[in-house]
């Protein structure tokens, strides 16, 4: 099994709203991302866990919360959003030795 | 880190080869070079990596090179399929723990032309 899997596919949320973002992998990879991406842009790295510990928050808002539950799985709780925080968000995972990520299809995340 | 500089965008006939250049003159000697593509509608995937030596795969060949500040993503023979955002990316490793940021640059945009 070589897939990351990530749900929802899509969501909608008011600013108001408290929702999260799920990641799945079952490739024992021990280092797994988020990443934001808006339309015509590359990605952006939000966050690294690396063995389940947080070791890269790249100045991202707290309103972007991330959790590691266990080795397989990775959230992004999100609280209070804007309508520019509306993006596409990309789960990512990789061992890590200097082998390939393998990335999610992504949430299209909606803020009205 | 160490940044990239790749051609917004480029075109080429499909079933002609097609070469992606990237720039990565701030590499340091412990970075690996990575491609990763993206179709539309859908996230990155992995393509090829290398050190230091030139690496062939199923998908494209990557030539590195030999001061390692630049590489050559080759798709032997261009499909419709081949039209995405190809990214060439540094790992680099930050931490002791093996934590390796995966930053993208701008990329380029391939079209391929029936």
């Amino acid at each position: 099994d070589t897939e990351v899997t990530q749900t929802p596919k899509h969501l909608v949320m008011g600013m108001t709203n408290k929702k999260s973002l799920k990641c799945e992998q079952h490739m024992g990879h021990r280092a797994m991302y988020w990443y934001k991406q808006k339309a015509k842009k590359p990605p952006e790295l939000m966050f690294v866990y690396s063995y389940e510990k947080l070791s890269i928050n790249e100045s991202v808002p707290s309103r972007f919360s991330p959790e590691c539950p266990n080795s397989s799985l990775l959230n992004l709780h999100l609280h209070a959003l804007q309508p520019e925080d509306s993006a596409l968000y990309l789960c990512a995972s990789s061992d890590t030795g200097r082998t390939e990520a393998f990335f999610g299809q992504g949430t299209r995340l909606t803020v009205v | 880190d160490a940044k990239t500089t790749q051609p917004n965008s480029m075109e080429s006939n499909e079933e002609e080869p097609v070469h992606l250049p990237c720039n990565h003159s701030t590499i340091s000697g412990t970075d690996y070079i990575h491609w990763y593509r993206q179709l539309p509608s859908q996230g990155p995937e992995y393509v090829i990596h290398g050190l230091t030596s030139n690496v062939n795969n199923r998908m494209a060949s990557l030539a590195i090179a030999e001061d390692r500040k630049s590489s050559t993503l080759i798709l032997h023979r261009a499909t419709l399929r081949d039209a995405a955002v190809y990214y060439c990316i540094l790992r680099g490793l930050i931490s002791n723990f093996g934590n390796e940021k995966l930053t993208f640059g701008t990329g380029t945009r391939l079209t391929i032309i029936p």
